[in-house]
C-alpha cells in the first residue's frame, strides 16, 4: 500500500502559488521523495525530488521538513495547465513507486 | 532524444483474444516498469525489469499476465485471454537509475 498521504483535492487561483502537501511518515534516512504529475489521461511527468535539503527547479520547488516525515511542493505561480493530478512517492515503497491516489489539483481562472 | 515509446496507443480486443503491448526505453535506460490505470483510478505497479530479467513482478495478476525485456528490442507486456476488466490504460515508464523515471504516454487497451 501508498506510504504517503496526500489531501484528495485543493483548488488555487492562477497566478497564485499552490502549496501541496504530502506525509510521508514512514520514510527512512536515505531515501528519496519524489514528485509527479498527471494532466488528464497523459503519461505522468517527473517534477522534482528531494532528501533532506529543500530543492528548486523550473517547474517547482520542493521543502522537506528537518524530520522528513512531510514535504511540500510549490509551484510558484499556477496556470491552467498545472491541473493534474499531483503524486508524492516515498522510495520506501522499494522498486514500485507506489503512486497513491494523489492530490487533483484545480487552477481556478 | 526520444523519450519513452508506446505502440500500440489505443488496442481493441474482443474477450478471449491476446493483447501486446510494446514499450521501448529512452536511449540509455535499462530499468522498465509497467503500470495499469482503470478509468478514475490511480496508477497501479504490475511489474519492474532490467534487460532480460523480471527484478519485481509482485504487481502482476498471477494468470494471464506475462512481461519481458529481451535483450533486444522493446519491453512487452502480454495479456492472454483477455477479459472486460482487463480494459485499461497501460503505462511504461523507464529510468536509467532507479527513481526518475520517464513514462510512455500509455497504451489504451480496450476489450469489447
Amino acid at each position: 500500500d501508498a506510504k504517503t498521504t496526500q489531501p484528495p483535492s485543493m483548488d488555487c487561483a492562477e497566478g497564485r502559488a499552490a502549496n501541496l502537501p504530502c506525509n510521508h511518515s514512514t520514510i527512512s534516512g536515505n531515501e528519496y521523495v519524489y514528485w509527479y504529475r498527471q494532466i488528464h489521461s497523459q503519461g505522468p511527468q517527473y517534477i522534482i525530488h528531494g532528501l533532506k535539503n529543500n530543492e528548486t527547479n523550473e517547474m517547482a520547488s520542493l521543502i522537506i521538513t528537518e524530520d522528513r516525515k512531510s514535504s511540500t511542493l510549490i509551484l510558484p505561480h499556477a496556470t491552467l495547465r498545472d491541473t493534474a493530478v499531483y503524486y508524492c512517492i516515498d522510495e520506501n515503497t522499494g522498486n514500485q513507486f507506489y503512486f497513491g491516489t494523489g492530490t487533483s489539483l484545480t487552477v481556478i481562472p | 532524444n526520444a523519450g519513452v515509446m508506446q505502440n500500440p496507443r489505443h488496442l481493441v480486443r474482443r474477450r478471449g483474444q491476446e493483447a501486446r503491448l510494446r514499450c521501448s526505453p529512452m536511449k540509455g535506460h535499462s530499468h522498465v516498469y509497467w503500470y495499469r490505470q482503470l478509468p478514475e483510478e490511480g496508477l497501479k505497479f504490475m511489474v519492474y525489469l532490467q534487460k532480460e530479467n523480471i527484478i519485481d513482478e509482485s504487481g502482476m495478476p498471477k494468470e494471464r499476465f506475462s512481461a519481458e525485456f529481451p535483450k533486444e528490442g522493446p519491453s512487452i507486456l502480454r495479456i492472454q485471454q483477455v477479459v472486460r476488466g482487463d480494459s485499461a490504460a497501460y503505462f511504461c515508464a523507464s529510468s536509467r537509475y532507479t527513481g526518475e523515471l520517464f513514462f510512455g504516454e500509455g497504451s489504451r487497451l480496450t476489450v469489447l
